[in-house]
């Protein structure tokens, strides 16, 4: 079915540490992915992308890794600051659909 | 110069009324949408148009009529509002599913 998933609704990191967030997603047919930031009282941000025919792409601080045999993506964030505190979003194409699936959602708390 | 906007931001009505959230985008793209985000922060998509003509319509009750008067503005408009109604909707757009540009959001509550 179409669902995309994150491992775990909230995450708590210091400054300055690596910060981590998961997603799964279900539907093989997918073919591209995207990392969102929303931060409070406004819309997703576009982070970063990726395709799948690749299995890692990199951002300035950020990093996104595809799976595709598990079917996994993460976005790992670098020296993690005070602003990157928001809700991240996983969100799958399912090829020839023209839909973008989001995923429910982390919430990245950065300590200061 | 804001890429894609919406009005209002902030919609406070009652049950059974009838209101319309209109969005805006200067980008030039083809492709514009709506999605619903609940309480749990859940986006779920409603509509997507490609240049005035709808593409995508989730299941969303009829009550829900998208307007696309031409490929810069996508409008919303909700008849008989009800209580489940209450949520953000997010206006987006972008010239295919990548990418997407959203814009603010509008909070409707349903009283």
């Amino acid at each position: 079915g179409e669902s995309v998933g994150l491992h775990l609704p909230t995450l708590s990191v210091q400054e300055g540490d690596n910060s981590i967030i998961n997603c799964a997603y279900s539907n093989s047919a997918s073919d591209y992915f995207i990392w969102y930031k929303q931060e409070s009282g406004k819309g997703p941000q576009f982070i970063i992308d990726i395709r799948s025919n690749m299995d890692k792409r990199q951002g300035q601080r950020v990093t996104v890794l595809l799976n595709k045999t598990v079917k996994h993506l993460s976005l790992q964030i670098a020296a993690t600051q005070p602003g990157d505190s928001a809700v991240y979003f996983c969100a799958e194409n399912i090829r020839n659909t023209g839909k973008l699936i989001f995923g429910q959602g982390t919430t990245l708390q950065v300590k200061p | 110069d804001t890429a894609v906007s919406q009005t209002p931001k902030y919609l406070v009505t009652q049950m059974g009324n009838d209101k319309s959230i209109k969005c805006e985008q200067n980008l030039g793209h083809d492709t514009m949408y709506w999605y619903k985000q609940d309480s749990k922060k859940f986006l779920k998509i409603m509509f997507s148009y490609n240049n005035k003509e709808l593409i995508i319509n989730e299941t969303v009750p009829n009550r829900f009529s998208p307007k696309s008067p031409d490929k810069a503005h996508l409008n919303l408009h909700i008849n008989s509002l009800e209580l489940g109604d209450s949520a953000v909707y997010f206006c987006a757009s972008s010239q295919s599913p990548d990418r997407m540009h959203f814009g603010p959001g509008t909070r409707l509550t349903v009283l």
